[in-house]
């Protein structure tokens, strides 16, 4: 049973244009969303997290949007560069709860 | 420096065996955890331990004992291993329960 869901398996955007990663979840009692970019061999790095009271948190490049309602997020980043190719794990927790739950990643590849 | 370091990277073993995973963290943080990324690259949470306590264990077999000597270690012995048991193993660490994690660089755990 996937609570988070990142129906996209792998994204090509070109450099300097801005890439739109989507995450769908099922789970109401989420509260806190996170951002993961990993790269091969490598651990996930934290990237940008949005809390439910809010419906965009900003960082540089990185903007997360929230749709409460419509149980999605995005991760925006625009202008898109080569180093941002790698995958994006979005993850959620829930108040009360220990760990994250994770989606299965997005492989993005920025073409020069 | 390294903030969680894990050993080995790479665990290649026969069936049967009994193996151990280290994972020691520098960020003082409270909370640490293990996730199993398996083939189909889905990061689920293993275990979790909160100043030495266990705080939660998903449905993961007994074979697979956590063992935190001090705040700072948390490391994963694994009884009579199976070819199911070949995954990459991430330790994680956050200053508080749900708060971002900090994640090892991974251990590759492939069994014959």
């Amino acid at each position: 049973d996937q609570q988070v869901k990142q129906n996209s398996p792998s994204l090509s955007v070109q450099e300097g244009r801005i890439s739109i990663l989507n995450c769908d979840y099922t789970n109401s009692m989420f509260d806190y969303f996170l951002w993961y970019k990993k790269y091969p061999a490598e651990g996930p790095t934290f990237l940008i997290s949005i809390s439910s009271i809010k419906d965009k948190n900003e960082d540089g490049r990185f903007t997360v949007f929230l749709n409460k309602s419509a149980k999605h997020l995005s991760l925006h980043i625009v202008p898109s560069q080569p180093g941002d190719s790698a995958v994006y794990f979005c993850a959620a927790s829930a108040r009360g709860a220990d760990g994250l739950t994770f989606g299965k990643g997005t492989h993005l590849i920025i073409q020069p | 420096d390294t903030a969680v370091s894990q050993t080995p990277k790479y665990l290649v073993t026969q069936m049967g065996n009994d193996k151990s995973i280290k994972c020691e963290q520098n960020l003082g943080h409270d909370t640490m955890y293990w996730y199993k990324q398996d083939s189909k690259k889905f990061l689920k949470i293993m275990f979790s331990y909160n100043n030495k306590e266990l705080i939660i264990n998903e449905t993961v077999p007994n074979r697979f004992s956590p063992k935190s000597p001090d705040k700072a270690h948390l490391n994963l012995h694994i009884n009579s291993l199976e070819l199911g048991d070949s995954a990459v193993y991430f330790c994680a660490s956050s200053l508080v329960v749900n708060s971002p994690l900090h994640f090892g660089n991974g251990t590759r755990l492939t069994v014959t």
